[in-house]
C-alpha cells in the first residue's frame, strides 16, 4: 500500500544533542509537510516543500531545518535540541493545489516521532 | 487571524448516541476544502471526511456526516452510534487557496461512556 513512512517511531536524545527524524513516501506527492504537536494541542506546521521549494514559517525557530534530496524523502534537523521540543513530529504529504484537484486532495500523515529529550 | 475555530475542548457522549463537534472557519476564498481528522492516544492523524465549498450536499461517510453550512461558516461533524474506538482527538482543518498550507482547530477530546 502507499503509504508515509517515519523512522524512528520512538527517538530519545541528549539536551543538546543533534537529531535527525525522516520521512519517506511511497504517493508521489509533491507537497511534504513537517508538524511538531505537543500534548493535546493542534499540529502546528513547521515548514513544508512545494518539490524543492523550501517554505518556512515565520515562527519556526532556526533550530529547526529540512531537508528534501528527492521527492520521496525529507528529514527534519534539530540542531540543538532543548526541553521544549520534546513533542511528536509528524510528517505529511499531499498534491499541490494545482493538480487539479484542488480543494479536495487531504494530507496523509506519517505515524509520527515522539521525540524525548533528556 | 484564526482560521478555524473548535470551540469544544472536550465532550463526552454516552455509547451508541449521536454527537455533533463544532468547527467554524474563516477564509475569503471561494474555493476551499474542509477536512475532519481523528487522532487517537497512539499519535497517527486519521483522515475522516472532507466537505468542498462547491459541493451542494452534505458529506458522509458510514457513521461520519458533516453538516456544511456554508453562509455561517461552519462544518460541524456528527457521529452517529458512537463507539468506544471513537474516543480520541478530532481535528477541523481547512485547505483554502494560500499556498499549499492546512489551517488546524485547536481539537476537541472526545470521550465515549460505555
Amino acid at each position: 500500500d502507499a503509504m508515509v513512512i517515519q523512522n524512528p517511531r520512538y527517538q530519545v536524545t541528549q539536551f543538546g544533542k543533534p537529531v535527525t527524524l525522516s520521512c519517506s513516501q511511497t504517493l508521489n506527492h509533491n507537497v511534504m509537510y513537517w508538524y511538531q504537536q505537543k500534548s493535546s494541542q493542534a499540529p502546528k506546521l513547521l515548514f513544508h516543500y512545494y518539490d524543492k521549494d523550501f517554505n518556512n514559517e515565520a515562527d519556526t525557530p532556526d533550530n529547526f531545518q529540512s531537508r528534501r534530496p528527492n521527492t520521496s524523502f525529507c528529514f527534519l534537523d534539530i540542531r540543538s535540541p532543548g526541553l521544549g521540543d520534546a513533542a511528536m513530529y509528524l510528517c505529511a504529504t499531499s498534491r499541490d493545489r494545482t493538480s487539479g484537484v484542488f480543494p479536495t486532495d487531504t494530507q496523509y500523515f506519517g505515524p509520527g516521532t515522539r521525540l524525548t529529550v533528556l | 487571524a484564526q482560521k478555524i475555530t473548535q470551540t469544544q475542548p472536550g465532550m463526552f457522549v454516552q455509547e451508541k448516541e449521536a454527537v455533533t463537534l463544532d468547527c467554524t472557519y474563516d477564509t475569503s476564498d471561494p474555493s476551499y476544502g474542509l477536512f475532519w481528522y481523528k487522532q487517537p492516544s497512539s499519535g497517527e492523524m486519521i483522515f475522516l471526511i472532507y466537505q468542498g465549498s462547491y459541493d451542494q450536499q452534505n458529506a458522509t461517510e458510514g457513521r461520519y456526516s458533516l453538516n456544511f453550512q456554508k453562509a455561517r461558516k461552519s462544518a460541524n461533524l456528527v457521529i452517529s452510534a458512537s463507539q468506544l474506538g471513537d474516543s480520541a482527538m478530532y481535528f477541523c482543518a481547512m485547505r483554502d487557496n494560500n499556498f499549499n498550507k492546512f489551517y488546524f482547530g485547536s481539537g476537541t477530546k472526545l470521550n465515549v461512556k460505555p
